[in-house]
């Protein structure tokens, strides 16, 4: 069945950057996009962007220039990693299958913005 | 980008009673060429990811129970639970998916 599990650093600095792995199972990277979602502690979901089967990728505009989304998928890998990280980018980060709607989610990773 | 807007932010009804909660989009997220309303509600539960429970405004995701209907079409459009369960306490959302990806903020569903 289609798993996804993301994996992260936990804690970044300010001003540094992030990446994140999401493992995927269950379906091809090469047939399927993976999207990527964020929601900071107790607040709403915000989409960031989604590689395609492709390879193309498409990003939310506002953070178009800190994100990068890429893959391996010989590995069945995506990753994301994002640029300039301040408090605010504090959040639960997600994982989902395809370009939308999203019918399976990764089980997320936190990740926390602190000195 | 279209703006979603979810209406109550939160409630809190009885187990048994009928719920609505509405989403409104700053733009139709009706796409002319095949009259499709490119709009999806999740149910995400307190600790857990989010779920999808109706794309296509009202196409309701295998396995999610008949009590969840979804309508509207354009820039208005419902959720209703028909009879509210314990296990439906969680946050609703709506989301866009015709311009770029945008989801509401939220609808926050408390049982009595």
């Amino acid at each position: 069945q289609v798993q996804l599990k993301e994996s992260g650093p936990g804690l970044v600095a300010p001003s540094q950057s992030l990446s994140i792995t999401c493992t995927v199972s269950g379906f091809s990277l090469t047939d399927y996009g993976v999207s990527w979602i964020r929601q900071p502690p107790g607040k709403g979901l915000e989409w960031l962007g989604v590689i395609w089967g492709g390879g193309s990728t498409y990003y939310n505009s506002a953070l178009k220039s800190r994100l990068s989304i890429s893959k391996d998928n010989s590995k069945s890998q995506v990753f994301l990693k994002m640029n300039s990280l301040q408090t605010d980018d504090t959040a639960m980060y997600y994982c989902a299958h395809g370009a939308t709607p999203f019918a399976y989610w990764g089980q997320g990773t936190l990740v926390t913005v602190s000195a | 980008n279209i703006m979603m807007t979810q209406s109550p932010s939160s409630l809190a009804v009885s187990a048994g009673e009928k719920v609505t909660m509405s989403c409104k989009s700053s733009q139709s997220v009706l796409y002319s060429s095949n009259q499709k309303n490119y709009l999806a509600w999740y149910q995400q539960k307190p600790g857990q990811s989010p779920k999808l429970l109706i794309y296509w405004a009202s196409t309701r995701e295998s396995g999610v129970p008949d009590r969840f209907t979804g309508s509207g079409s354009g820039t208005d459009f419902t959720l209703t639970i028909s009879s509210v369960q314990a296990e439906d306490l969680a946050v609703y959302y709506c989301h866009q998916y015709l311009s770029s990806r945008t989801f509401g903020g939220g609808t926050k569903l408390e049982i009595k």
